[in-house]
């Protein structure tokens, strides 16, 4: 099975900064990594998919970047909704795993 | 507008079954798979499968297999997902999502709400 990790686990920030969350798969994935957002309670939200397509109707602050085993997801300027957590996942073979979160917290 | 509308909470004891559903509206539901994702409590997420909703064939990621069943009923638009001899570590949120395609990439959208099973004598 594709491992994917996240880093860092958690990330402490303010509101207006840029941060960047990184997706490292064990093995090359091209460009099938996509990205969710989940809220405390609720299902997860797709952002980003295929590295870098902004999914319809997701704010423009929200890009990916990436190929291969390693890839990025950038806030460009957080927003107070943007404080939650945030999942990778590899679409490229089946079991289509997901790496394990990032926490966003207010700094 | 497509959605996905699991039905609510269950409490059931080791041993017993569950069928968790997840009805569908707003589009074929057809010409999309269906797909499950079990999260426990405090944890990630784990794919567990999907089901082609043409032809009904099931694929289970391994660790899935022998205890859940994935079935439809397309008169109906809804997939479901059963559980047979629960376990206190079955004890989750599963959320039904269905898989889009763009090209040779897809992703989940949109999910269904989650159910909550909590295994618990």
């Amino acid at each position: 099975d594709i491992q994917m990790t996240q880093s860092p686990s958690s990330l402490s920030a303010s509101v207006g900064d840029r941060v960047t969350i990184t997706c490292r798969a064990s093995q090359s994935i091209s460009s099938y990594l996509n990205w969710y957002q989940q809220k405390p309670g609720k299902a997860p939200k797709i952002l980003i998919y295929a590295a870098s397509s902004l999914q319809s109707g997701v704010p423009s602050r929200f890009s990916g970047s990436g190929s291969g085993t390693d890839f990025t997801l950038t806030i460009s300027s957080l927003q107070p909704e943007d404080f939650t957590t945030y999942f990778c996942q590899q679409s490229y073979t089946s079991p289509y795993t997901f790496g394990q979160g990032t926490k966003l917290e207010i700094k | 507008q497509v959605q996905l509308v699991q039905s609510g909470s269950e409490l059931k004891k080791p041993g017993a079954s569950v069928k968790v559903s997840c009805t569908t509206s707003g589009y074929t539901f057809s010409n999309y798979a269906m797909n499950w994702v079990r999260q426990a409590p405090g944890q990630g997420l784990e794919w567990m499968g999907w089901i082609n909703t043409d032809t009904g064939n099931p694929t289970y990621a391994q660790g899935f297999t022998g205890q859940f069943v994935f079935s439809l009923d397309t008169s109906v638009s809804t997939a479901y997902l059963q559980i047979s001899s629960l376990k206190a570590e079955d004890t989750a949120v599963y959320y039904c999502a269905r898989s889009v395609s763009s090209g040779h990439y897809f992703r989940f959208d949109p999910w269904g709400q989650g159910t909550l099973v909590t295994v618990s004598s």
